[in-house]
């Protein structure tokens, strides 16, 4: 069956350091995206693709880039990760022909100490 | 830009009782919109979805919404809840052709014996 996969499920990491969540996803779906949850807020876009190559910002791209070398993958990097980047990241994923249903992955908890 | 208000972040209600979550967004042309559930430690699923045609729409669960172009929302409903439905809800729309969600920040349904 085809799904979204994201790895790791936990991670903790320090101030300072890089960091790269991945995406995976076998819908062969043309969209991906990022977002991050945190209490209150519900989830707010970080980045997201249209396709190969293609890579835009979200309403709080700060301190987060992507890029999109195959349809399959969408990594997110935190170039220099930051307390306040503690969060759920959750990965999605659509295709134009299903009508903007987005698919979810089951999530990266990721603590910055 | 589009926004999404989700006007309870908590409801409370007793198994077999019915719910109403409520959900509002800004106006717009051509809005498609969305309810997702997120069970504990899980990604979302989506609920239901109204793109265009018959404004009251039916999803998975026994949940249903409809669609109100005049008041801007699309209140999700459950004639009797049961135990299993305790779960965070989340209220989206995109506007037509953008491909992108806005979230609203949840309602988080518990279900009580």
């Amino acid at each position: 069956d085809a799904e979204i996969t994201q790895s790791p499920r936990h991670k903790i990491t320090e101030t300072g350091r890089q960091v790269t969540l991945a995406c995976h996803q076998t819908w062969n779906h043309n969209n991906m995206f990022w977002y991050r949850q945190d209490l209150g807020h519900g989830l707010r876009l970080i980045h997201y693709s249209y396709g190969v190559q293609d890579t835009n910002k979200g309403e709080v791209s700060d301190g987060y880039s992507v890029s999109r070398s195959n349809t399959e993958d969408l990594p997110l990097t935190l170039e220099s990760a930051a307390s306040s980047q503690t969060s759920v990241y959750f990965c999605a994923s659509s295709d134009w022909e299903r009508q903007e249903t987005q698919y979810f992955g089951p999530g990266t908890r990721l603590l910055v100490l | 830009a589009q926004s999404v208000t989700q006007l309870d972040s908590q409801v409370p209600v007793f198994e077999e009782a019915p719910v109403e979550l409520r959900c509002n967004y800004s106006s717009s042309v051509s809005v498609y919109l969305f309810w997702y559930v997120q069970y504990p430690n899980q990604g979302l699923q989506l609920l239901l979805k109204y793109l265009s045609g018959s404004t009251l729409v039916k999803g998975i669960n026994g949940f249903e919404a409809e669609f109100n172009k005049s008041q801007t929302s699309f209140h999700l409903r459950k004639p009797s809840v049961h135990i299993s439905d305790t779960a965070e809800y989340f209220c989206a729309v995109s506007q037509g052709g953008s491909e992108k969600l806005v979230f609203g920040k949840g309602t988080k349904l518990t279900v009580n014996p």
